[in-house]
């Protein structure tokens, strides 16, 4: 069966450091990746998605960028952190595009102070 | 541009009653949508999805419609438990990117 790992589950940084939040996928080969954010009062909202190994669409422009480094592996981050980059955030995976069903992560909870 | 609302946001309800969550969309051109549960502080559990070709998924208690060309679909939970107490997301997916275009959910407390 697929399983989807993000760490770290809780995080809390001052403003101006830099962030890294991994995601990976077990038990599948070459999925769908994605990186959506979850901030109060603004709901769910797509970041970036990646269908290959060094392949990444940006949905919204921000102070946050992603890789995917390896097939298994999506990677979120930023030089210098803002206030406003708090919030919770979801990886998720699916088979491909189209009619495929997306699976979530456990989320990484940022806190930027 | 997609927009997808869900009406209540908050809905309380005593054990045992069954109970429909309501979702809304703007656009009728979707490839498929999918239904989400989420507890305080958790990822995202996928609970259905319909493919745009269909009219209705079941799963135990739960079953999910699509009505493509009013822009609806509901969620019906039968004989609710304390366990179904969580937020309840529905999500469209558009384009071809795979991107999900999200409601704000309904919390649902039993």
């Amino acid at each position: 069966s697929q399983t989807i790992h993000q760490w770290p589950a809780t995080l809390v940084q001052p403003v101006g450091s830099p962030l890294s939040l991994e995601c990976t996928v077990e038990g599948t080969s070459n999925p769908n990746l994605y990186w959506y954010r979850q901030a109060a009062g603004r709901g769910l909202q797509l970041l970036f998605y990646s269908v290959g190994i060094g392949q990444i669409s940006s949905e919204v422009p921000q102070n946050l960028s992603a890789s995917r480094p390896q097939d298994r592996q999506f990677i979120l981050s930023s030089k210098k952190l803002l206030l406003s980059d708090s919030g919770f955030y979801l990886c998720a995976w699916s088979y491909g595009t189209g009619m495929y069903e997306q699976y979530f992560g456990p989320g990484t909870r940022l806190t930027v102070t | 541009k997609q927009e997808v609302t869900q009406i209540p946001a908050a809905l309380s309800v005593p054990e045992g009653e069954n109970l429909v969550l309501n979702c809304s969309f703007t656009d009728s051109a979707i490839y498929n949508l999918q239904w989400f549960r989420q507890d305080p502080g958790k990822g995202l559990t996928s609970l259905l999805l319909i493919q745009s070709s269909q009219r209705e998924q079941t799963s135990g208690r739960l079953n999910a419609s699509l009505d493509k060309s009013s822009g609806r679909s509901t969620l019906y939970i039968a004989a609710s438990q304390p366990g179904d107490s969580a937020t309840y997301l529905c999500a469209v997916r558009s384009g071809n990117t795979g991107k999900l275009i999200f409601g704000q959910g309904t919390t649902l407390q039993v």
